[in-house]
Order: C-alpha cells, then structure tokens, then sequence
C-alpha cells in the first residue's frame, strides 16, 4: 500500500515562530487532506489539498503532486496551534485514507 | 462543510461485555463508512470500510467477529465491540465521503474504557 511519512515527528516553537511540516507519500495521490488533531482528539479538517496551493489564515499549504510530498506552513504561531498535525492520502488503488505518523507540535508562551 | 458525528463519545465498560458505537453523516449520504482506531500517541489505522447493503471489509489483523460493522442505512454505520478485553481501550474514529469529492469528513471519536 502506499506510504505515508511526515517530519518531523516533534516541534517545540516559542510563540509567534514560524513553520513548516512536510508529508512525503509514495504513490500518486488523488487525495491529501492536512489535519490538527485537538487535545480531545477531534480531527479538525485544515486543508483537502491533492494539488496547488491553498491559504487559510495563518496557515498554508502546498502539494507538489508530481514529486510527491506536500507541506504545511504555520505562520505566527499561537499556543493554540499545539497538538498533533497529521497528513492523510488515498491513491487511485483503494477508497481509503492512510495517515502518515504525524507532527506533533508544541508551541510555548 | 458535511458533519459526521459519532455516539457516545465516550464510554466505559466492564471485560466481557459488548459496546455499540454509531456513526451518522448528518447532511449527506453515505455509502461507504470508514473505521479507524488510534492507541495513544500513535497514528490512526484503518480497521474496515463500511459498505451499505454489503459486508464490510476488514484490514489484515482485525478480527469480524470481534468488530461487528452494519451499515444500516445511507446515514448510519454501526461499530460493535464484542466480548471487549483492556486491550480493546482506543479512540475509535469514523468517516464518511464527501458525495462531491475525494474529500473525507471525520466523527469527533469515541474513547472506550474496558475494565
């Protein structure tokens, strides 16, 4: 199946820094959704992004689809951006998600 | 954006008992629902894919009779934990396909307990 892997695994920021994730997937893709995962645990949906490049606020995100990896800015972060950010792709092979590993990210005051 | 959701969000059990876990797509249709399960500090694992009017299809290492999946309608899928052991304790997840993309819609989870 395909694979999925996300760096780094942890990131520790001062408040008001900026960032950068990064997902590499080894297949090509016809999905690529960013998520942050919240202390509770719900999945909050940032970006459905196979290809380009798209801007939400603060943060961005851009999928080169032709060389296989997508990143995820977070600019000016804020504490509440602390948690888990995970990136999830599906393939023409199968309906399903697979999740890469995960960032998870800690931002302090 | 579509809603899934998910019920109860949380639950705890005694060893040997069974838990139900629904999940419904509240403004659209679904024909297919997806069933992940996250251990603490790790990833999220697909278990099986929820097909209306069909069986579901598990991944390798689930066990069907332990997860009992019913895809009742376009709107609600079923996760049964059957003779629940302390090993099952997870966040079960579901999700739903958008009708219009590739796009997926995810429930808040369910945290079970077993004791």
């Amino acid at each position: 199946g395909i694979q999925v892997e996300q760096s780094p695994p942890d990131l520790i920021l001062q408040e008001g820094a900026n960032s950068t994730l990064r997902c590499n997937f080894s297949d090509s893709v016809n999905n690529l959704q960013w998520f942050h995962q919240n202390p509770w645990g719900q999945l909050i949906n940032l970006f459905y992004i196979p290809s380009g490049t798209k801007q939400n606020g603060r943060l961005s995100a851009t999928t080169v689809a032709t060389e296989r990896y997508s990143l995820l800015y977070i600019s000016s972060s804020q504490t509440t951006d602390s948690g888990v950010y995970f990136c999830a792709v599906k393939n023409n092979a199968g309906n399903m998600l697979t999740f890469g590993g995960g960032t998870r990210l800690m931002v302090k005051p | 954006g579509a809603v899934v959701s998910q019920h109860p969000s949380w639950v705890i059990c005694k060893s040997g008992t069974s838990v139900k876990i629904e999940c419904r797509s509240l403004d659209f249709q679904a024909t297919t629902m997806f069933w992940y399960r996250q251990f603490p500090k790790q990833s999220l694992m697909l278990m099986a894919t929820s097909n209306e009017g069909s069986k579901a299809t598990y991944e390798q290492g689930v066990e069907k009779d332990k997860f009992l999946i019913n895809h009742a309608s376009l709107t609600l899928s079923t996760l049964t934990v059957t003779s629940a052991h302390p090993e099952d304790s997870s966040f079960y997840i579901c999700s739903a396909p958008s009708e219009t993309s590739y796009e997926q819609y995810f429930g808040p989870g369910t945290r079970l307990t077993v004791t």
